[in-house]
């Protein structure tokens, strides 16, 4: 079974129009990481949450902003995607009281901006 | 974040095993060594991680060398199912961030 679920696989946007992807996890891991991927490179790190306490990258763009509502669900919103936003983005889960342990990776969300 | 390197690419034949260097000459005494596999169009797995000692499990072994700068995951038969992008990252036990650097594509000739 799923234990980080993205949705929806596939995202269309329009260029400019604001976005959210969403996540959610049945490990009540209380980390919370999501990366963008582009075509042929490594997932790079946006931010991660620690419970509510927000941690951002220093070159995420501003466009990017996250919400964690509860420990459950987390989502990235793109205020005025362009068309460089195209990516896989990638939604992952770890429990910070074994931080040396596994992380647990969704399918992720391709999304096309046009 | 310590960097690791890879090499970009590697070839092996099915049924045999693969050998795939990773050097991190800026490890720290709290850094674990993580190796995660991203098969296409997936997220990334997770596959082994270990501190000092080599460690074993149904998906791979891991060898570190004793000075822990470098270390070695080895598949130790490769079927066409392990084709995928390889990712050997530097985990500190203190802090929880996952950075992945460029990897090594595994392709498996059946």
């Amino acid at each position: 079974d799923a234990m980080v679920i993205q949705n929806p696989r596939y995202q269309v946007t329009q260029f400019g129009k604001p976005v959210t992807l969403s996540c959610s996890q049945t490990l009540n891991h209380n980390v919370m990481y999501w990366y963008q991927q582009k075509s042929s490179q490594a997932p790079k790190l946006l931010f991660h949450y620690y419970d509510k306490d927000f941690n951002n990258e220093a070159d995420t763009p501003d466009n990017f902003q996250s919400r964690r509502p509860n420990t459950s669900f987390c989502f990235l919103d793109i205020r005025s995607p362009g068309l460089g936003d195209a990516a896989m983005y990638l939604c992952a889960t770890s429990n910070r009281k074994f931080s040396a342990t596994e992380a647990f990776f969704g399918q992720g969300t391709r999304l096309t901006v046009v | 974040d310590a960097k690791t390197t890879q090499p970009n690419s590697m070839e092996s034949n099915e049924e045999e095993p693969v050998h795939l260097p990773c050097n991190h000459s800026t490890i720290s005494g709290t850094d674990y060594i993580h190796w995660y596999r991203q098969l296409p169009s997936q997220g990334p797995e997770y596959v082994i991680h270990g501190l000092t000692s080599n460690v074993n499990n149904r998906m791979a072994s891991l060898a570190i060398a004793e000075d822990r700068k470098s270390s070695t995951l080895i598949l130790h038969r490769a079927t066409l199912r392990d084709a995928a992008v390889y990712y050997c990252i530097l985990r500190n036990s203190n802090d929880y961030k996952l950075s992945f650097g460029a990897g090594t594509t595994v392709t498996v000739r059946a």
